[in-house]
């Protein structure tokens, strides 16, 4: 199976202030389509996941370009320009490159200090 | 409006069954491959298994700690997606959720409790 490794795993942010997330895979996520399917996730308390990113760096309608996805291979990242209230919660990765299972990371919680 | 609704949670005793639900609407889920996540009380997010549309075959594949004992089917007449879990385990204590890779809307979750 794939393993994704998330860190930080806490990230205190200061509204205003950016925010980084890495993800790292186990193995290279190009799939043999010459997709990486590398998904991010955001989850507010109390509510379901909300697709962010997807094939690591396109936007999903709606998510603010404060936010954006990079990477490749073995290595992605999510970053937050300027962070704002709405941003607090759990980010997640998450590969759907090799199957099964589908693998997320363990997430990262996103706090306002 | 794109919307997973689901249905069917409860408290059980370990060893029992449970069936979970989810209605797609919205969009016509038969072209779609669907998908159950968990979540246990305060963790994260756990891949549990996936069918595959009928045009793909309509296979399923599961996570190891389910395998065998959870079945997923559904009914595309129904934009209905189901989750049979059989022997379960106080392990399996959690949220579900129902997603799909089409467009990964989620459903609202629903809480299952194992529990003698």
């Amino acid at each position: 199976d794939v393993v994704m490794t998330q860190s930080p795993l806490s990230l205190p942010v200061t509204l205003g202030q950016p925010a980084s997330i890495s993800c790292r895979s186990s193995q290279s996520l190009v799939h043999s389509d010459g997709n990486t399917y590398l998904n991010w996730f955001h989850q507010r308390p109390g509510q379901s996941p909300r697709r962010l990113i997807y094939k690591v760096s396109h936007r999903e309608s709606g998510v603010p370009d404060r936010l954006s996805g990079s990477g490749s291979g073995t290595d992605f990242t999510l970053k937050i320009s300027r962070v704002e209230a709405e941003d607090v919660g759990v980010y997640y990765c998450m590969q759907h490159t090799h199957w099964p299972p589908y693998t997320f990371g363990q997430g990262t919680k996103l706090e306002i200090k | 409006e794109v919307q997973l609704v689901q249905s069917g949670g409860g408290l059980v005793k370990p060893g029992e069954s449970l069936r979970l639900s989810c209605a797609v609407s919205g969009f016509t889920s038969s072209n779609a491959w669907m998908i159950w996540v968990r979540q246990a009380p305060g963790k994260g997010l756990e891949w549990v298994g996936r069918i595959k549309s009928k045009s793909d075959g309509g296979t399923t594949d599961f996570a190891a700690p389910v395998k065998g004992r959870f079945t997923i089917s559904r009914d595309d007449a129904k934009n209905t997606l189901y989750l049979q879990m059989n022997s379960l385990k106080t392990e399996d204590t959690a949220v579900y959720y129902c997603t799909t890779d089409l467009n990964w809307i989620w459903g609202q979750g629903t809480m299952v409790t194992v529990s003698s």
